[in-house]
């Protein structure tokens, strides 16, 4: 059964602050995501890695970092936390590498709110 | 890159009633289309999935269709019960796993 966490399920920082939200997942996956979730906008992506240390910008990147250095965790950094990243961060993992399409499974979220 | 419309935004049915989702995409690369189910408070969670060489799939009350040359797929659930309640996110897929989703559609069974 594919486990993937994500560090902490409701979190609260100050405008300025650097995030950090991590993701673990237990199944040897090649590929992770992070997306943020906004209600009527569904999930967008926000970056992607399909292996260690290797990284790919999705649709709305501005704002966000990543890091990966190990296969199993994934990290989504927020260099200065603004009120418009307050939002719900889903990561998610898949076990196919480049060049074929795998199911996404997700963590339970984190809910982010930025005063 | 790929762009996923999905409608209705919401949908409300009688309890055994049945309910369709639709979506279109934009990149006629794309070959994987999966769909979620998230509950409330609940991670999003694969129900079904087809893929490009397939039009169409079922699995029990549910079943996806997919129509290439119109770049539009759909998610259709029968006899619906008040647990098919959610938020329903369709998907596309390219080459390597990019995917991108719908926004959503909040599907209501009324008891």
């Amino acid at each position: 059964d594919v486990k993937v966490t994500q560090s902490s399920r409701y979190l609260v920082k100050r405008t300025g602050e650097k995030v950090f939200l991590e993701c673990v997942q237990d199944m040897d996956h090649e590929n992770m995501f992070w997306y943020r979730q906004d209600p009527g906008l569904g999930l967008r992506l926000i970056y992607f890695s399909y292996d260690v240390k290797m990284k790919e910008k999705g649709d709305i990147p501005e704002g966000y970092s990543v890091s990966r250095e190990k296969k199993e965790r994934f990290s989504l950094i927020l260099e200065s936390a603004s009120t418009n990243q307050t939002s719900m961060y889903l990561c998610a993992s898949s076990a196919s590498g480049t060049g074929s399409t795998d199911t996404q499974y997700f963590g339970p979220g984190t809910r982010l709110t930025v005063l | 890159g790929e762009n996923v419309e999905q409608h209705p935004s919401t949908l409300s049915v009688q309890e055994g009633d049945s309910a369709v989702i639709k979506c279109t995409y934009s990149d006629s690369a794309s070959n994987y289309f999966p769909w979620y189910k998230q509950e409330l408070g609940k991670r999003p969670q694969l129900i079904i999935d087809i893929r490009s060489n397939v039009g169409e799939k079922k699995d029990q009350r549910i079943a996806v269709t997919l129509n290439k040359t119109a770049k539009h797929f759909s998610l259709h659930i029968t006899e619906t019960q008040p647990e098919d309640s959610a938020v329903y996110f369709c998907a596309a897929a390219p080459y390597n796993n990019d995917m991108r989703f719908g926004a959503g559609t909040r599907l209501t069974v009324k008891p």
